[in-house]
């Protein structure tokens, strides 16, 4: 089992263009998150998924999109990158709907570092 | 507000014992969990308190008081391979996670 995919596995970026971060997971969990992770911060939320079809904001979610169009998919888009989106992006997921016991544990994808100049 | 707060950095010698501390302040709390991450790599699932007291498995060990917001992690038996950040994060109640910045542990021989 792959668990979660992301790609790509590094990329730079020219200030100004767009770009999707691509996120894909396998375990047929509902819940899907994106994060950034910059040196010295935790991990800060910038948009989830609680299920196919719907999305919502996190902490930081602004210069960013997404979508969730399948349970396996959650596309990270940057319409128009800016230098303070350097950053190092973790794709997640959850089954927050798993039955006792241990709920809603977040499992990781190998992230994406994205720089932008 | 919320808060949760973690030592920056710790150093402990190879088979010592070391514990790691987190505070939290949230408008609430359902559940606190405890991620290891090595540089470079994803963060892997340790484990998840919701009721106060310790929580044992194998070598690490992980503590709650709810009064006190506050958590431990313990680390026993240290292996070289145990060097990496430990986060701490809390759910709220909801399901999305509040997280502090980490703790870089540094396993010295």
């Amino acid at each position: 089992t792959a668990g979660i995919t992301q790609a790509p596995t590094s990329q730079i970026l020219a200030a100004g263009r767009s770009m999707t971060l691509r996120c894909t997971q396998d375990m047929r969990h509902n819940a899907m998150y994106w994060y950034r992770q910059d040196l010295g911060l935790g991990l800060r939320l910038i948009h989830y998924s609680n299920t196919a079809g719907t999305t919502g904001k996190g902490e930081v979610p602004d210069g960013y999109s997404v979508s969730r169009a399948n349970t396996d998919d959650f596309p990270l888009t940057l319409a128009s990158a800016v230098p303070s989106q350097t950053s190092v992006y973790f794709c997640a997921s959850s089954d927050q709907e798993l039955a006792g016991g241990l709920t809603d544990t977040q499992y990781f994808g190998p992230g994406t570092r994205l720089t932008v100049l | 507000g919320q808060n949760i707060d973690q030592p920056t950095e710790m150093t402990a010698t190879e088979g010592a014992i070391v514990q790691i501390n987190c505070t939290y302040q949230t408008s609430g709390f359902n559940g606190l969990f405890w991620y290891q991450q090595h540089a470079g790599e994803a963060p892997t699932f340790l484990s998840y308190n919701v009721l106060d007291g310790l929580e044992e498995k194998g070598r690490f060990s992980s503590f709650l008081s709810r009064s006190k917001g506050y958590s431990y992690l313990l680390l026993k038996e240290l292996q070289m391979k145990d060097s990496a950040s430990y986060l701490c994060a809390v759910r709220e109640g909801n399901y999305q996670l509040i997280w502090g910045a980490g703790t870089k542990l540094i396993i010295k021989p």
